[in-house]
């Protein structure tokens, strides 16, 4: 199975910041790398697939990067909104193995 | 629009069975796959199996292989998860999820707790 290492675990950030987050895989996965985000009690929400492609109607301040076993998600300007949970996820082959979580809250 | 809807909570004794269901709306329930998600409380994802509704063919993750069973309903648009042999550890949030672009899961059910308690 495919191992992913995602960091930091956690992240204070303000309103405002660029942040952050990178997911290592243990093996080359090509551009087969999702994100998401999820709230407290609410399901995952897709913000990107393929390494970098923007999911329809996630706003434009979330960018992902990367091929082979290094990726990174980016927001450029944190929002409000955005203070949650994010995991990365391969899609390379079965199992669709998570990261860990970054939680990222409020300064 | 797109709409998973997926069945109640559940509370099950040890070594019993849950059926959790997944009605899909908005879209043609064959032209995706679907993909079974859980989370323990206040831990990460942990990636289950899938299913293609067109044909029932299942793929599942090693940890489950045995203990869980994908299956679906055309005619109702709903596909299900059983998961047999119940311990406390399988308490958790069970999720389905829509397989799209990048294999990627780009619209989710709401989520079924399943609670398994003596």
């Amino acid at each position: 199975d495919i191992q992913m290492t995602q960091s930091p675990s956690s992240l204070s950030a303000s309103v405002g910041d660029r942040v952050t987050i990178t997911c290592r895989t243990s093996q080359s996965i090509s551009i087969y790398l999702n994100w998401y985000q999820q709230k407290p009690g609410k399901a995952p929400k897709l913000l990107i697939y393929s390494a970098s492609s923007l999911q329809s109607g996630v706003p434009s301040r979330f960018s992902g990067s990367g091929s082979g076993t290094d990726f990174t998600l980016t927001i450029s300007s944190l929002q409000p909104e955005d203070f949650a949970t994010y995991y990365c996820q391969h899609s390379y082959d079965t199992p669709y193995t998570f990261g860990q979580g970054t939680k990222l809250e409020i300064k | 629009q797109v709409q998973l809807v997926q069945s109640g909570a559940e509370v099950k004794k040890p070594g019993a069975s849950v059926k959790v269901s997944c009605k899909a709306s908005g879209y043609t329930f064959t032209s995706y796959d679907i993909n079974w998600v859980r989370q323990a409380t206040g831990q990460g994802l942990e990636w289950m199996g899938w299913m293609i509704p067109n044909n029932g063919n299942t793929g599942y993750a090693q940890t489950f292989q045995g203990r869980v069973t994908l299956t679906r309903n055309t005619s109702e648009s709903t596909a299900y998860l059983e998961l047999n042999s119940l311990t406390s550890e399988d308490t958790a949030v069970y999720y389905c999820a829509r397989r799209a672009l990048g294999y990627s899961s780009d619209y989710w059910g709401q989520g079924t707790l399943v609670t398994v308690s003596s």
